[in-house]
This record gives C-alpha cells, structure tokens and sequence, in this order.
C-alpha cells in the first residue's frame, strides 16, 4: 500500500507564531494532495489543497508547499490562533485510485 | 446546508450481532467511502463507490460490507461484528472519483465487546 508519513506526531507553538507541519509521501504517481483538520469529536474537514501541477497554494492563513522532487508537502499556518488547535492530516491520491492518509499531527496552540 | 449525516454516532454491541452504520449524503455526489481510523494508523480506507451499483474494496475490507443502491445513501454492515471492528468509523463524499476534495461525516464511534 501507499506510505504516507508525517515528520513530528505533535507540535506546540505559541499563539501569533508561525507553525509548519510537514508530510512525507511515497507514490510518485500521486498527483492530488490535501490537507485536512480534524478537531476532538469532528470529522476532518477540508483546509488546502494542491494539484502536481503547482508547487505552491495559498489560502486564508494557509499555505501548501509541494517538493515534488523529495515527496514531501507541508502546510503552513499565518499567525496561529487556539482554534488552530487540532490534529492535522496530509493525504495524497493518484487520479482513478484512492486516497491515502498520513496518521496525522496533533497541533497545540499555548496562549 | 450540504453535509453528510452518519448514524448513529456511537454504538455499542456484542460480538456477531449484525448491525449497519448508515450515510447519507445531499450534495448529488457520485463518489463515497467508508474509512476507519485506529490510533497511530490514520484514516484507512474500507470500501468506497463510483456511482450507484458501483463498489469497489479499499486497504481493510475484510468483516465488512456496503452498498449503493441509491445516489445518496451508502450503508456499512457488518454481518458479524468482532473486537477487532471497534473503532472510529467515517463516511465520506466527494463530487467524483477525481481529485476532488472529500467531504466527511461526523464519525461513528463503534464499540464491540
């Protein structure tokens, strides 16, 4: 099966901080990549996504970066607020398959 | 307001007793999976469809069925629950099977003693 991977399973940063979660993935052929969010009790909701075509995506206090060079995919968050606070996923699809998910990085936010 | 619904949000059971967790989904989405997530393995893939009367198995289809007879609906069953199925279950839907984003429920928490 396919292997995706995060470097750290948790991430503490202090509130207004910058915080970056990394994602390691193994299919080359993978050429759709998401991040998703998940809150306790929630299901994952959608953050960013990114085509292989792109190297770069930005949305509301978030920016996806793809190296597809190293398969590896990181998700940036502006400015970090406690809502921020969740366990963050990266997941990556080769187009007609399935996804495949990593097992997520828990993202503290400390006041 | 576009959601999917799961039910029921926890159940617990004994071992062999069938049961089915329900999804249903209001966007006309074509494709819908069911994932389970156990902790330290993610969010793993059981089952999923194309389009009506269309499924295919995902990573972990063993001890569990589904089916699509209708767009919107897309039922997991398992015909004879054990331990080893208590878990966090997830219904998803996406617009298509192409790199579209997928939509989530909000989880059914299954306990099998």
């Amino acid at each position: 099966g396919e292997s995706v991977g995060l470097h750290l399973p948790t991430l503490s940063v202090q509130e207004g901080d910058n915080s970056i979660i990394n994602c390691a993935y193994s299919n080359s052929a993978s050429d759709y990549f998401i991040w998703y969010k998940q809150e306790s009790g929630k299901g994952p909701q959608f953050i960013i996504d990114i085509r292989s075509n792109m190297d770069k995506r930005q949305g509301q206090r978030v920016t996806v970066l793809l190296n597809k060079t190293v398969k590896h995919l990181s998700l940036q968050i502006a400015a970090t607020q406690p809502g921020d606070s969740a366990v963050y996923f990266c997941a990556e699809k080769e187009w007609g398959n399935q996804f495949y998910f990593g097992t997520g990085t828990s993202l503290t936010v400390i006041p | 307001e576009a959601q999917v619904t799961q039910n029921p949000r926890y159940l617990i059971t004994v071992t062999g007793k069938k049961l089915t967790v329900t999804c249903s989904q209001n966007m006309n989405h074509e494709y819908m999976s069911w994932y389970r997530q156990d902790p330290g393995l993610g969010l793993r893939q059981i089952y999923y469809s194309m389009n009506v009367e269309v499924t295919d198995k995902g990573d972990v289809p063993e001890g569990y069925k589904v089916s699509r007879k209708e767009k919107r609906n897309f039922p997991l069953i398992l015909e004879s629950p054990s331990p080893n199925q208590t878990s966090l279950y997830f219904c998803a839907s996406s617009l298509s099977g192409e790199n579209t984003e997928a939509f989530f429920g909000q989880g059914t928490r299954l306990t099998v003693v």
